[in-house]
């Protein structure tokens, strides 16, 4: 069964470090969506790719953070400099299009310290 | 701007007992509800989704309503098993984006 993969699983990173996320969506998903979601809280949007562009990315705090999807198939999300309050599970999702049922990866649990 | 809410916040039950997890969503100009479990420190698993234009979706134990006039969802859990302990988000998608409640923690207790 396809899956939408993600890694690092896991990340220790100390603050004012750079760190890297990756996803792959499922094959022939054109919409990639990259979340943040603080523990006992539910995720919240960063940026929404359609392709290679980018259709939301209004909550992303772009002064330290970016992402891309060069090639519309897998993409980056980078923080520099990471900050205590960026510690939170990363998750990317893809669906067909942006209206279709999503399907998420295991995430990225960041902690910085 | 979409607000999401689900109640409970957490719920315990025996095992077996049926339960009832509620979601609200303030717009109801919605495409789709979709329904996910989350297992402590792991992604989130589809679980339903239900297109704004349906009512209900089922699947096994789980059974989805939707009443997009009055901006409510409920999870149906039938003869719930200590398997099904996990939190259970819903997620409404509108003309902007994706939105989430923040969850209902389950837990079901041999």
């Amino acid at each position: 069964e396809a899956e939408v993969a993600q890694s690092p699983r896991y990340k220790i990173t100390e603050k004012s470090q750079a760190v890297a996320f990756w996803c792959d969506p499922i094959s022939g998903h054109a919409t990639l969506y990259w979340y943040r979601q603080i523990l006992g809280q539910g995720p919240e949007l960063l940026v929404q790719f359609q392709d290679e562009s980018v259709v939301d990315d209004s909550q992303l705090p772009k002064d330290r953070f970016s992402a891309e999807r060069l090639k519309g198939v897998d993409s980056t999300l980078k923080i520099q400099p990471a900050e205590l309050g960026d510690s939170a599970m990363y998750l990317c999702a893809s669906s067909v299009t942006g209206k279709a049922e999503a399907f998420f990866g295991q995430g990225t649990r960041l902690t910085v310290v | 701007k979409q607000e999401v809410t689900q109640i409970p916040a957490a719920l315990s039950v025996p095992e077996g007992e049926n339960l009832v997890l509620n979601c609200s969503f303030t717009d109801s100009a919605i495409y789709n509800l979709q329904w996910f479990r989350q297992d402590p420190g792991k992604g989130l698993t589809s679980l339903l989704l239900i297109q704004s234009s349906q009512r209900e979706q089922t699947s096994g134990r789980l059974n989805a309503s939707l009443d997009k006039s009055s901006g409510r969802s409920t999870l149906y859990i039938a003869a719930s098993q200590p398997g099904d302990s996990a939190t259970y988000l819903c997620a409404v998608l509108d003309n902007n984006d994706m939105r989430f409640g923040a969850g209902t923690r389950l837990t079901v207790k041999p």
